[in-house]
């Protein structure tokens, strides 16, 4: 596609449910990234994928919270048993690393409603 | 702990009107810095970047400076339309340890008035 998609927009679950989150990369991004923005907040850092190597998970705040990504596509992010103080914006970005003058390219992000 | 600090933390401005936004950033070493701009509901959108032997930067009604000795950087917007509100968030990449995750400001949330 022409940007990074996410999917679903919004979300509203209840708490202690799990809920995933999935995010479209550009075509050959190989960097990819997770963030959470809670409401009027900045962007907090959740997890890297660069290619095949190990993701950097150092942003995850708690066990509940992991992320797959296949290769260079598709990647979910889940959060099980969810509480409220999850309820923010989960947003994705991708880039094709040029060295240290990478662009992020986010997409629209996912509005997730815990209640 | 890399840290970058954006002022004010929000602006009310008429249309027309120029502003300067200020980012003052920790991170050393210094790669390079990023100006983007958020509009609500959307994800940032980049406007400019800046690396360590630049000094001042345009793209249209945005000018960006940096003053690497006292890790400053502002964006200036020059005669404000109403589509400039939003956030514009600063973010400063350190590239020690062979990590690139870049440091994110808080943001200046901007509102230009009629």
């Amino acid at each position: 596609g022409a940007g990074v998609s996410q999917s679903p927009s919004n979300k509203v679950t209840e708490k202690g449910k799990d809920v995933e989150l999935r995010c479209d990369p550009i075509s050959g991004h190989t960097a990819l990234y997770w963030y959470r923005q809670r409401l009027g907040q900045g962007l907090e850092f959740l997890i890297y994928f660069q290619g095949n190597s190990a993701p950097d998970k150092s942003g995850l705040p708690s066990d509940r919270f992991s992320a797959e990504r296949t290769g260079e596509s598709v990647s979910t992010l889940t959060i099980q048993r969810t509480q409220q103080e999850d309820s923010a914006v989960y947003l994705c970005a991708s880039s094709f690393l040029q060295g240290a003058n990478e662009k992020l390219f986010f997409g629209s992000g996912t509005q997730l409603s815990v209640l | 702990k890399n840290q970058v600090e954006q002022s004010p933390q929000s602006l009310i401005i008429l249309e027309g009107k120029n502003c300067t936004l200020q980012c003052n950033y920790t991170v050393s070493p210094f790669s390079n810095l990023r100006w983007y701009k958020q509009d609500t509901g959307r994800g940032p959108v980049s406007l400019t970047i800046m690396t360590f032997s630049e000094n001042t930067k345009s793209n249209g009604r945005y000018t960006a400076t940096l003053d690497a000795d006292t890790k400053q950087s502002s964006l200036h917007i020059t005669a404000s339309q109403l589509s400039d509100s939003a956030s514009y968030i600063c973010v400063v990449r350190d590239p020690s340890g062979g990590s690139y995750i870049p440091t994110f400001g808080r943001g200046t949330s901007l509102i230009v008035h009629p």
